[in-house]
C-alpha cells in the first residue's frame, strides 16, 4: 500500500500563474481532505471531498481556490491567479467511509508551492 | 469553533528522560483525538488516535490518554530518545471530519 501519494512535492510558480496540487488517497479510502500550513503556522482546514462531491469547503478562500475528486484519476487542488501569500505547504489526507473504529486519517508528504 | 491550544510550544530534553505534552480543546463534543508527529520539512505521522469512549491509547513508548470533560490529552513519551526530535501534532475531529490542529509542541531530545 503506497500510502497518500501527493505530486509535485515542490512546485513553483510565479505570480498570476496557474498552480495544480494532486493527491491520490490510499486504496481503499474514499474521502480525500486538504489542508494548508502557512510558514511558522498551524495547518488549517480547507476543503473536504467523496467521490465527485464536495461535502465541507468551509476552509476554502472564498476566490481563485477550488477543489475536485473525479471519479476517475486523483483529487485536484487549483489554485489560480496564485499570489505571494499562497506560498505554504499543501497536505491531503484520506480515510476509509467508516466513522466508526479506529479509522484516522492518513496524510501525504504534502506539496509545497513557493510564488516567486 | 473549537479551539486547540499545546502546550509547551518547545521543549530540549537530555536522552532517556520521560516527558509528557499537553493539548488542550475548547469543545468537548470531540468524535476523537489524533496525535501526530512531523518532522522539519516532511508529512504528518499517525502516532495515536482516541476515541471518544477511550481514556487511553498506547504504542510502544507512547502513551496518550484523553479526558474530555476537562477538554485535555496528553502524550506521554518514554525514554526518549534522539530520534524522537520532531514537532508533535494534536488534532480534534468534531464528527464533521475537519480537524482542527493545535500549533504544536518541538521537541528536540539531546543526545
Amino acid at each position: 500500500n503506497a500510502g497518500v501519494m501527493q505530486n509535485p512535492r515542490h512546485l513553483v510558480r510565479r505570480r498570476g500563474q496557474e498552480a495544480r496540487l494532486r493527491c491520490s488517497p490510499m486504496k481503499g479510502h474514499s474521502h480525500v481532505y486538504w489542508y494548508r500550513q502557512l510558514p511558522e503556522e498551524g495547518l488549517k482546514f480547507m476543503v473536504y471531498l467523496q467521490k465527485e462531491n464536495i461535502i465541507d469547503e468551509s476552509g476554502m478562500p472564498k476566490e481563485r481556490f477550488s477543489a475536485e475528486f473525479p471519479k476517475e484519476g486523483p483529487s485536484i487542488l487549483r489554485i489560480q491567479q496564485v499570489v505571494r501569500g499562497d506560498s505554504a505547504a499543501y497536505f491531503c489526507a484520506s480515510s476509509p467511509p467508516s466513522l466508526d473504529g479506529n479509522y484516522g486519517y492518513t496524510f501525504g508528504s504534502g506539496t509545497r508551492l513557493t510564488v516567486v | 469553533k473549537q479551539e486547540v491550544t499545546q502546550i509547551p510550544a518547545a521543549l530540549s530534553v537530555p536522552e532517556g528522560e520521560n516527558l509528557v505534552l499537553n493539548c488542550s480543546f475548547t469543545d468537548s463534543a470531540i468524535y476523537n483525538l489524533q496525535w501526530f508527529r512531523q518532522d522539519p520539512g516532511k508529512g504528518l505521522t499517525s502516532l495515536l488516535l482516541i476515541q471518544s469512549s477511550q481514556r487511553e491509547q498506547t504504542s510502544g513508548r507512547l502513551n496518550a490518554s484523553l479526558d474530555k470533560s476537562s477538554g485535555r490529552s496528553t502524550l506521554y513519551i518514554a525514554a526518549s530518545q534522539p530520534g524522537d526530535s520532531a514537532t508533535y501534532l494534536c488534532a480534534s475531529d468534531t464528527g464533521r471530519r475537519a480537524l482542527t490542529f493545535g500549533s504544536g509542541t518541538r521537541l528536540q531530545v539531546q543526545p
